[in-house]
């Protein structure tokens, strides 16, 4: 089983509408990040924790809101998704003593 | 100045060929580096850390100049597997933006 899981896997969806991706990890790390990706732009950073009780906006946190409801659970919310947001997003856990990060599937998003 | 610049490529090559991908960094308090492997539509997944002393897993060796503030992969003996994104990455140690920085990706085309 994989130890990072991104649900879903797909998503189209219209102009206005919110969305939540879920992300859910096994490996007990701390640390959960959302990224997107976007041709030509590379990775960029939405949002991340530290743990339970921390939360910090990244690079282009505007237009999104997350949630850690547990250690293993971080999910991205589109309030009202927008054309712009399509794009590739992928979730990541880190411990906390140890820099590297393990991705999820990652989640393809697109809004009309 | 970008935070972690890479050369786009592609680079296109025949099997056999070596090369070497470059990146530069801004960060002079950065501490720890890596390279991430990308395959197209795929989550990164960690290729190798890069230490001060360079260091070599198989056909990839990693070097790191931090006066530079610069870092190197290079691949022997290309195969056709080979063929993906590759990452430059570099920790954010003391910035505000969470905890990775990652470059934009240089793309490797391995043909036979």
């Amino acid at each position: 089983d994989a130890d990072v899981t991104q649900t879903p896997r797909n998503r189209i969806t219209k102009t206005g509408k919110r969305i939540m991706l879920e992300c859910s990890q096994t490996k007990g790390h701390d640390r959960m990040y959302w990224y997107r990706q976007d041709p030509g732009l590379g990775l960029r950073l939405i949002y991340y924790s530290f743990d339970v009780k921390d939360i910090n906006k990244g690079e282009i946190s505007d237009g999104y809101s997350v949630s850690r409801q547990a250690q293993a659970k971080f999910s991205l919310s589109l309030e009202s998704a927008i054309p712009n947001q399509t794009a590739l997003y992928f979730c990541a856990t880190q411990d906390g003593g140890n820099d590297e990060q393990f991705f999820g599937p990652g989640t393809r998003l697109t809004v009309l | 100045r970008k935070e972690v610049e890479q050369d786009p490529g592609p680079f296109n090559v025949p099997e056999g060929a070596t090369v070497a991908f470059n990146c530069t960094y801004s960060n002079s308090a950065s501490q720890s580096f890596f390279w991430y492997r990308q395959d197209c539509r795929k989550e990164p997944k960690l290729l190798m850390s890069v230490y001060s002393s360079g260091n070599e897993d198989g056909r990839f060796t990693a070097q790191l100049n931090r006066a530079s503030q610069y870092i190197s992969l290079l691949i022997r003996d290309s195969k056709l597997s080979d063929s993906a994104t590759y990452l430059c990455v570099v920790n954010n140690y003391g910035g505000s933006q969470g905890n990775l920085i990652f470059g934009k990706g240089t793309k490797l085309s391995v043909k036979p």
